[in-house]
């Protein structure tokens, strides 16, 4: 059974970057049938799509936050990576790290982290 | 890339059914079978429910059931129970992306 857990800051200044790590267990991180993905929920709102990367480094990003998100990852310690670049309150949201499985369904999701943009 | 439409809430009494609609569009919904449906407690991520329109993982109750019409998906949850009582969303799979509704308030009375 896979397993998830996302680490990172808890608050984070406008401006700033948002760095957070998913660290995976339980299963083969460099599994063909895994994707890999980020995804972040608002306050009281529905669940957005951050971002995808598969284990060789393939990377896929929503249209309406490419610009300021790059995600990465390192196989050799079975974690990927968020940055999230010029975070205003916006960006004041619970972030799930989720395990894609086949490319089609989040079957595996983290616990969640909260993350304040505030000074 | 739109968010799919859900109705925000829904209610039902213990033991009647109840079915959530999810609308999108021929790039998602229509064009694609792989749409997903995640029930989301209080302070708890999502856990997948159904997933390719109508599958169910392994350990989910078959009192969910999941189909699609066009560009509409639909939850059926039959024999409504009290832990039911959650906020359900779908999710549609669209050209290398993946998009959510907006989630439904199941409410049960």
């Amino acid at each position: 059974q896979l397993q998830l857990q996302e680490s990172g800051p808890g608050l984070v200044k406008p401006s700033e970057t948002l760095s957070l790590t998913c660290t995976v267990s339980g299963g083969s991180f460099s599994s063909s049938n895994y994707y890999w993905g980020w995804i972040r929920q608002p306050p009281g709102k529905g669940p957005e799509w951050i971002g995808s990367i598969y284990y060789s480094g393939n990377t896929y990003y929503n249209p309406s936050l490419k610009s300021r998100v790059t995600i990465s990852v390192d196989t050799s310690k079975n974690q990927f990576s968020l940055k999230v670049r010029s975070l205003t309150a916006a960006d004041t949201a619970v972030y799930y790290c989720a395990c894609i499985v086949g490319g089609t369904r989040f079957d595996y999701w983290g616990q969640g982290t909260l993350v304040i943009a505030s000074s | 890339q739109s968010a799919l439409t859900q109705p925000a809430s829904v209610s039902g009494s213990p033991g009647q059914s109840i079915t959530i609609s999810c609308t999108g569009t021929s790039s998602d919904v229509g064009g694609y079978n792989y749409v997903s449906w995640y029930q989301q407690h209080p302070g708890k991520a999502p856990k997948l429910m159904i997933y390719d329109v109508s599958d169910r993982p392994s350990g989910v109750s078959n009192r969910f059931s999941g189909s699609k019409s066009g560009n509409t998906a639909f939850l059926t949850i039959s024999g409504l129970q009290a832990e039911d009582e959650a906020d359900y969303y779908c999710s549609s799979y669209t050209s290398s992306s993946w998009v959510f509704g907006g989630g439904t308030k199941l409410t049960v009375l």
